[in-house]
């Protein structure tokens, strides 16, 4: 089964911290995306990758970066992180066209 | 870009009655997928299709492409069917890159015995 995971489930940071958010994917996907979930707006994409070292804005990239130096790997960042990016974050990945696998999610509480 | 409304946004219903959940999205697509998330977060992809009927188990899932419209249907639906449903359409231009999904707002099913 493919399998991809986030690294924490639950996270708590301060206003202004770093913060990393780790996604795995074992499968070879080429493409890997990063959602965030928010009562009444729904999924919303913040951003993708269609390749290593390749990353695309999505709708609502502001206050976030990613990394992927490597297939498996998709990284999310925020830089400094602000009360209104407290979320549920979503990692997904797919083949080329194909059906996309999600991850368990990771609900970060920003105070 | 694709508007993707989904309806109902709530529904409660007994066990063993069948269940509609509609999509309807505003663009040409090409592919329309049915995801499922549980309390705790974790989203599984039950469909994807772009054209007719797809079965597995007591899911059917149907597209028409020409009226931009799909529907989930549960046969003999039971308490562990209770869940957010999320329709969700790939772009429909197709040329490399990797598009991100837009979703709809989700409809939360509860079944109750």
């Amino acid at each position: 089964d493919v399998k991809v995971t986030q690294s924490s489930r639950y996270l708590v940071k301060r206003t202004g911290e770093k913060v990393f958010l780790e996604c795995v994917q074992d499968m070879d996907h080429e493409n890997m995306f990063w959602y965030r979930q928010d009562p009444g707006l729904g999924l919303r994409l913040i951003y993708f990758s269609y390749d290593v070292k390749m990353k695309e804005k999505g709708d609502i990239p502001e206050g976030y970066s990613v990394s992927r130096e490597k297939k498996e790997r998709f990284s999310l960042i925020l830089e400094s992180a602000s009360t209104n990016q407290t979320s549920m974050y979503l990692c997904a990945s797919s083949p080329g066209g194909g059906k996309a696998f999600f991850g368990q999610g990771t609900r970060l509480t920003v105070v | 870009k694709n508007e993707v409304e989904q309806s109902p946004q709530n529904l409660t219903a007994q066990e063993g009655e069948f269940i509609t959940i509609n999509c309807s999205y505003s663009v040409g697509i090409s592919a329309l997928h049915w995801l499922q998330q549980h309390p705790g977060g974790g989203i599984v992809s039950l469909f994807m299709l772009s054209s007719g009927k797809k079965k597995h188990g007591r899911l059917i899932a149907t597209i028409n492409i020409q009226e931009k419209h799909s529907s989930l249907h549960i046969t003999a639906s039971h308490p562990r069917d209770s869940a957010v449903y999320i329709c969700a359409v790939s772009p429909g231009y197709s040329g490399g890159g990797a598009d991100g999904l837009t979703f709809g707002k989700g409809t939360h099913l509860i079944i109750q015995p």
